[in-house]
């Protein structure tokens, strides 16, 4: 357990579907995030929240649409995803956005768009 | 845009063999940080570093800042087959991290 919880941790889902991940944290800090990693690939930034404001999206497609609805709570709506975005998403938080003390990241939502 | 690059991308290592992961920006840093993420898992944060030609030490692992504070590098003496997993370093600008460096370990 990391301190920072997502769900669910598998995923299967077809491109007209609507899903939704979560990511809940209890560790009191105030920027959450949204990654993606592909195979073989860097971690990709997607969104970036502070105090429930989002202050980044990184030129994320629409079909991904992130909410904050408190300093907890991030969710990852999906809809239309196509199959080139099967991958780990990951959640992210820090006490501050950009934080000097580190990214606690959840265990992530293993994405199969099929 | 600002980059970050780590070389090698890959590196397998017998037991007992020494490792290094080089983690290179284009733009200065004001700090440095390293994770591991072990095969299956997620990223777990390792150390910081914010000064100029700083070195840390843990256990095994040495973890150093350029003194131009554009570069850093993590040393791993003696390697384990705990060790393996990627490793990623991040200057937490824009929040961008390296493109990390997978070591596997063969015992």
């Amino acid at each position: 357990e990391t301190g920072v919880t997502q769900t669910p941790r598998h995923l299967v889902m077809g491109m007209t579907n609507k899903k939704s991940l979560k990511c809940e944290q209890h560790l009191g800090h105030n920027a959450m995030y949204w990654y993606k990693q592909s195979a073989k690939k860097p971690l990709e930034l997607m969104f970036v929240y502070n105090f429930k404001e989002q202050t980044e999206n990184n030129s994320v497609p629409s079909r991904f649409s992130p909410e904050c609805p408190n300093s907890s709570h991030l969710f990852l709506h999906l809809h239309t995803l196509q199959p080139e975005d099967s991958a780990l998403y990951l959640c992210a938080s820090s006490q501050e956005r950009g934080d000097s003390y580190g990214y606690t990241f959840g265990s992530g939502t293993r994405l199969t768009v099929v | 845009g600002q980059q970050v690059m780590q070389i090698p991308q890959y590196q397998h290592v017998q037991e007992g063999e020494d490792f290094t992961t080089y983690c290179n920006s284009s733009t200065t840093l004001s700090n440095i940080q390293w994770y591991k993420q072990r095969p299956g898992g997620h990223p777990v944060f390792l150390i910081q570093l914010v000064k100029s030609g700083e070195v840390k030490k843990q256990k095994r692992l040495t973890f150093q800042f350029g003194e131009a504070k554009k570069n850093s590098s993590l040393h791993i003496t003696a390697t384990q087959t705990t060790d393996v997993g990627t490793y990623f370093c991040t200057g937490t600008y824009k929040y961008i991290f390296g493109t990390g460096t997978r070591l596997k370990v063969l015992a």
